[in-house]
């Protein structure tokens, strides 16, 4: 079964300081994919970044990188620059299989880590 | 271009009520997805829906329905409603393709409290 681990239930960095949240996931799929969601307390969640099981490279998005080590089973997410808005929950979550081979779009989440950027 | 709309934003109900929530995709999405999020379980799961059919369902009991329409819109549905049901209630829209990263975009969410 799919699992994603969060170690950190919160962080704290300073504004301009750069953060890893730390993600950790388990799957016997080949084929997943692993996104990063934020949500602040307003409750959306906004995507940030993703990364497939193939790709190559590390995945970035502006001031977001994902740290992708497949063997260790881990994809982390760097903030460079903490900005004070960057305050809220962060969200890892995965999903298994291929679409066109009759793979749901399920997303898999870990607890989050609640992130506090101070001034 | 309109992202997820989900209403109503907030709820409130009595336990053994019915609760009918609604989703409205990014227009060309075609997949919907229902998650509930509580402090003590996290987010999970409810159900997937492609081209109005269930694609795939979370470990939730049958109190809780839902069906996607022809334009995409879906609808959950909570039959007699039970304290712990109180959660908010995500939709998420993608446009799937084979090969493609798939991603989910929320909604905001609809926040019910069951009395």
């Amino acid at each position: 079964a799919q699992k994603i681990t969060q170690t950190q239930p919160g962080m704290f960095v300073q504004e301009k300081e750069a953060v890893t949240l730390d993600c950790t996931y388990d799957t016997s799929d080949p084929s997943y994919g692993l996104f990063w969601y934020k949500q602040p307390s307003s409750g959306e969640m906004i995507f940030l970044i993703y990364q497939g099981s193939y790709d190559q490279q590390n995945a970035t998005e502006g001031r977001y990188s994902l740290n992708f080590q497949k063997a260790r089973k881990s994809a982390n997410l760097v903030i460079s620059a903490s900005q004070l808005g960057d305050s809220a929950m962060y969200f890892c979550a995965m999903r298994e299989g291929k679409w066109a081979q009759g793979g749901s779009e399920k997303l898999v989440f870990g607890k989050g880590t609640k992130l506090t950027v101070n001034p | 271009k309109a992202g997820v709309t989900q209403t109503p934003r907030y709820l409130i109900k009595t336990r053994g009520q019915q609760v009918t929530l609604s989703c409205s995709p990014i227009s060309g999405h075609r997949s919907v997805s229902w998650y509930q999020q509580t402090p003590g379980q996290g987010l999970q799961f409810l159900f997937e829906y492609f081209s109005e059919t269930q694609r795939n369902k979370g470990n939730f009991p049958g109190r809780f329905s839902g069906r996607q329409f022809s334009n995409s819109r879906s609808e959950m549905n909570v039959s007699t409603l039970e304290l712990g049901d109180s959660a908010l209630y995500l939709c998420a829209s993608s446009l799937p393709q084979a090969g493609g990263a798939n991603i989910q975009y929320f909604g905001a969410g609809t926040r019910l409290s069951v009395l």
